[in-house]
């Protein structure tokens, strides 16, 4: 099965830094490539994703890139801000036959200092 | 985005007893629905796949007649954890996808489940 291995597990950054988190996957057969923010006590949500036929998405300070050869992805977030500190999750989801089951990373506490 | 509803969201139950977990998508039709178990400050930990009108799919080390779980209709599915004891205290987290085009989507979570057995 799929294997998602996430680094770093915790990042500290000051407020207007970036911030980048990694994973590697393991299936080559893994098309999409969802990242999670999970608050603490809350549900996860999705920031932002990237299917394996693009090499980069962004959205306003959030952007992914995705290398499929290498199997890894990354996750950018620019000018933090304090609201930005949470858990962020990244997946990987081989299809399944009609569905998919993503395998979720371990993630990431980051920490944003005003 | 799409809505899925957990009901309830922390509950406190004596050792023994059994706790039910309700998951309803709102706004759409989910085939498939996914419980996880999260203890604090890791990872999401899948432990089944639900799918309607068929048997779960329990991952490995997974006890399928101490996690029950029924997905009964496309907008419903249930777990139950049967004579929960302290080890079990955990917060289970549901998550469905679209029963829409067969690729891969965004997975909708519910917003937590938080057991704590006495």
């Amino acid at each position: 099965g799929e294997n998602v291995e996430q680094h770093p597990s915790t990042l500290s950054v000051q407020e207007g830094d970036s911030a980048v988190i990694k994973c590697t996957y393991s299936d080559s057969a893994s098309n999409y490539f969802p990242w999670y923010k999970q608050e603490l006590g809350k549900r996860p949500q999705l920031i932002i994703d990237i299917r394996s036929n693009v090499g980069e998405k962004k959205d306003q300070r959030i952007a992914v890139t995705l290398n499929k050869t290498a199997k890894h992805f990354s996750l950018h977030i620019t000018e933090t801000q304090p609201e930005d500190s949470a858990v962020y999750f990244c997946a990987a989801s081989p299809p399944s036959g009609g569905s998919y089951i993503p395998t979720f990373g371990r993630g990431t506490s980051l920490i944003v200092h005003p | 985005g799409a809505v899925v509803s957990q009901h309830p969201s922390w509950v406190i139950c004596k050792s023994g007893t059994s706790v039910k977990i309700e998951c309803r998508s709102l706004d759409f039709q989910a085939t498939t629905m996914f419980w996880y178990r999260q203890f604090p400050k890791q990872s999401l930990m899948l432990m089944a796949t639900s799918n309607e009108g068929s048997k779960a799919t329990y991952e490995q080390g997974v006890e399928k007649d101490k996690f029950l779980i029924n997905h009964a209709s496309l907008t419903l599915s249930t777990l139950t954890v049967t004579s929960a004891h302290p080890e079990d205290s955990s917060f289970y987290i549901c998550s469905a996808r679209d029963a829409g085009p067969a690729t891969n989507t965004e997975a909708f979570f519910g917003q937590g489940t938080r057991l704590t057995v006495v």
